[in-house]
Formats: C-alpha cells, sequence, structure tokens
C-alpha cells in the first residue's frame, strides 16, 4: 500500500517568514495529494490539492509543489501569520483511500 | 459554508458495547468516508462508499464495523463489540467527485 513519509514533525517559525513541509511517497500510481491544515479540536480542513498533471498550485500564500519523477511533494508558506499556527498533514491518494503522513506542528512565533 | 457534521463529539462507552457514530456529509456529496486517528498517531483510512455500498475497506474494517446510509442524509458507522484499542477520533469525510475530501469535526470515542 501507499506509505507518506512527513518532515519535520515540528516547525517553529518568526512571523514573516516562510515555512516548507516535504512528503515523500511510494506508490507511483498516486495521482492526487492533498494538504491538510488540523487545529486543536478540529477536523482536518482542505487548504490545498494538487493533481498529478500539475508541477505546482498556488492559493495566495499558500503554493504546493510534485516531483512526480522523485515521489515528493512540498507545501510552502510564506508570510506566516500567527493564525497558521496548527498541525499540517500531507496525504497521497492511488485509489479511493487517503494515505496520510505523520503531521508536521507549526508554531508561527509573533 | 457546506460543512460535515458529525455527532456525537465525545462517546464514552464500555468494552463490547456497540456504538453507532453518525455523520451528515455535504448535501450534494456521492462519496462518503470514515477515518480514524488514535492519539499520537496517523490518520487511517478505514471505509469508502459509494453508490450505497463499500467501495474500499482497510485491514482495520473487520466485521465489527459496518457502515450504514439509512435515509439518503446520514452515514453511520457501526462498531458491534468495542475494545479498548477502538479508543481513537473517528473522522467523516465527504466528497462530491471522489476527489477533494472535506473532513468533519470528528467524534472522540473512549472506550473504558
Amino acid at each position: 500500500g501507499e506509505n507518506v513519509e512527513q518532515h519535520p514533525s515540528t516547525l517553529s517559525v518568526q512571523e514573516g517568514d516562510s515555512a516548507v513541509i516535504k512528503c515523500t511517497y511510494s506508490d507511483s500510481a498516486s495521482n492526487y495529494f492533498p494538504w491538510y491544515k488540523q487545529e486543536l479540536g478540529k477536523g482536518p480542513q482542505l487548504i490545498i490539492d494538487i493533481r498529478s498533471n500539475v508541477g505546482e498550485k498556488k492559493d495566495q500564500r499558500i503554493a504546493v509543489t510534485l516531483n512526480k519523477t522523485a515521489k515528493h511533494f512540498s507545501l510552502h508558506i510564506t508570510e506566516t501569520q500567527p493564525e497558521d499556527s496548527a498541525v499540517y498533514f500531507c496525504a497521497a491518494r492511488p485509489g479511493y483511500k487517503l494515505s496520510f503522513g505523520a503531521g508536521t506542528t507549526v508554531t508561527v512565533r509573533a | 459554508e457546506p460543512e460535515v457534521t458529525q455527532t456525537p463529539s465525545h462517546q464514552v462507552t464500555q468494552m463490547g458495547q456497540e456504538v453507532i457514530l453518525r455523520c451528515v456529509p455535504i448535501s450534494n456529496h456521492l462519496y462518503f468516508y470514515w477515518y480514524r486517528q488514535i492519539l499520537g498517531q496517523k490518520v487511517e483510512f478505514l471505509v469508502s462508499f459509494y453508490n450505497n455500498e463499500i467501495s474500499e475497506k482497510s485491514e482495520i474494517f473487520d466485521d465489527q464495523f459496518s457502515v450504514e446510509r439509512p435515509d439518503g442524509s446520514n452515514f453511520t458507522l457501526k462498531i458491534r463489540s468495542t475494545k479498548l484499542e477502538d479508543s481513537a477520533m473517528y473522522f467523516c469525510a465527504s466528497s462530491e467527485e471522489g476527489v477533494s475530501a472535506f473532513f468533519g469535526q470528528g467524534t472522540r470515542l473512549t472506550v473504558v
């Protein structure tokens, strides 16, 4: 089955700086790669996703890049704000199910 | 903004008892899922459901688990005889086209 590895497990950044989270996947059949943000006591919230026919996608301060050859994808958050503090999960999907990374706890220092 | 709603938010049950976790997916969505997250571990896939049948299930989803869409709006997960290791956060998700999945707030299940 699909195995998704996510790094780093924790990330502390100064407000205004950028944050980068990286994920690798194992199943070359995976064709959809979403990113979720989870705040304390809430469910995972879809923030951006990318499909395998695209190498990069951007939505305001958030961007995702995908390298299918190397089987890795990354989340980039620019100009970080305190409200970006949360746990971020990457996921990959070869069929119906999503396989999640272990999560990255992002703390934005004011 | 439409959202997936789950009830209850927290369920405490005795080992061996049956529990039913309830979900109301987003109204025009056709694909439904259950995931769970044991404290400190990854979010794990349990089951996907489309066109009134299970389309995929994981090894976790054994004979003790079942899903149902009884009335066209609710989507339920039943655990017949709960075990201590079933304690986890259970998330329902739904998708319109089977790609982007939107998650509910979760039900925290505690088996004692």
